[in-house]
């Protein structure tokens, strides 16, 4: 069964640091890509951009370039979101996904991050 | 960059047709897929590549997709049906998601 599992909700302050996590299992990691999907309190689905986890290539949507940063572990098939310094704006529920075909056919549960002072 | 426009919200009766758009120019030449979101819940693939139905997926869910608008049609539609629709393409090294459209089931 393939399954994408991520970190629990977060609540950090703004300047913060934070890294969340989605492990793969159920599946051949390396081979279909991870997306990270953002989704603020009571609107739609953002893409902020993908990783191939098999080299690490990583392209991101105009809109969160600069702003985040994705990574991958295929070694513990993990892929990872992370901000150096976090906002209240970034107050959102985060998503991993798993692109097949261009199309995303698993999604992870989802991860809260809470950014307040 | 590409835009994707679906209507915010749509209404149909128990057991009739509901039929989201989404709207985009040119959008008969990509693939669509769309995705089901209930409250509280992760999305969910309920047609791929225009008009295929993963497993699990009722056959009650259709897609098509011709010219500037691609369409998902729920037949005979039921209170589990309620929920956000959104669609999506790929554009340019993009994931491309429309705003969302709330299904009420009347």
């Amino acid at each position: 069964e393939v399954q994408l599992v991520q970190s629990g909700a977060e609540v950090k302050k703004p300047g913060e640091s934070l890294r969340i996590s989605c492990k793969g299992s159920g599946y051949s990691f390396t081979s279909y890509w991870i997306s990270w999907v953002r989704q603020m309190p009571g609107k739609g689905l953002e893409w902020m951009g993908r990783i191939d986890p098999s080299d690490s290539y990583t392209n991101y949507s105009p809109s969160f370039q600069g702003h985040v940063t994705i990574s991958a572990d295929k070694s513990i098939s993990t892929a990872y979101l992370q901000w150096s310094s976090l906002k209240a704006s970034d107050t959102a529920m985060y998503y991993c996904a798993r692109l097949q075909q261009l199309a995303i056919d698993y999604w992870g549960q989802g991860t809260l991050v809470t950014v307040s002072s | 960059s590409y835009e994707l426009t679906q209507p915010l919200s749509v209404s149909v009766a128990l057991g009739q047709t509901a039929r989201i758009t989404c709207g985009g120019n040119n959008i008969g030449s990509k693939n669509v897929h769309w995705y089901q979101q209930k409250p509280g819940q992760a999305p969910v693939l309920v047609i791929y590549r225009d008009s295929n139905r993963p497993s699990g997926i009722p056959e009650r869910f259709s897609g098509s997709n011709s010219g500037n608008t691609a369409t998902l049609t729920i037949s005979r539609a039921q209170a589990g049906d309620e929920a956000d629709y959104y669609c999506q393409v790929w554009d340019s090294s993009n994931v491309v998601f429309g705003g969302g459209t709330k299904l009420t089931v009347l």
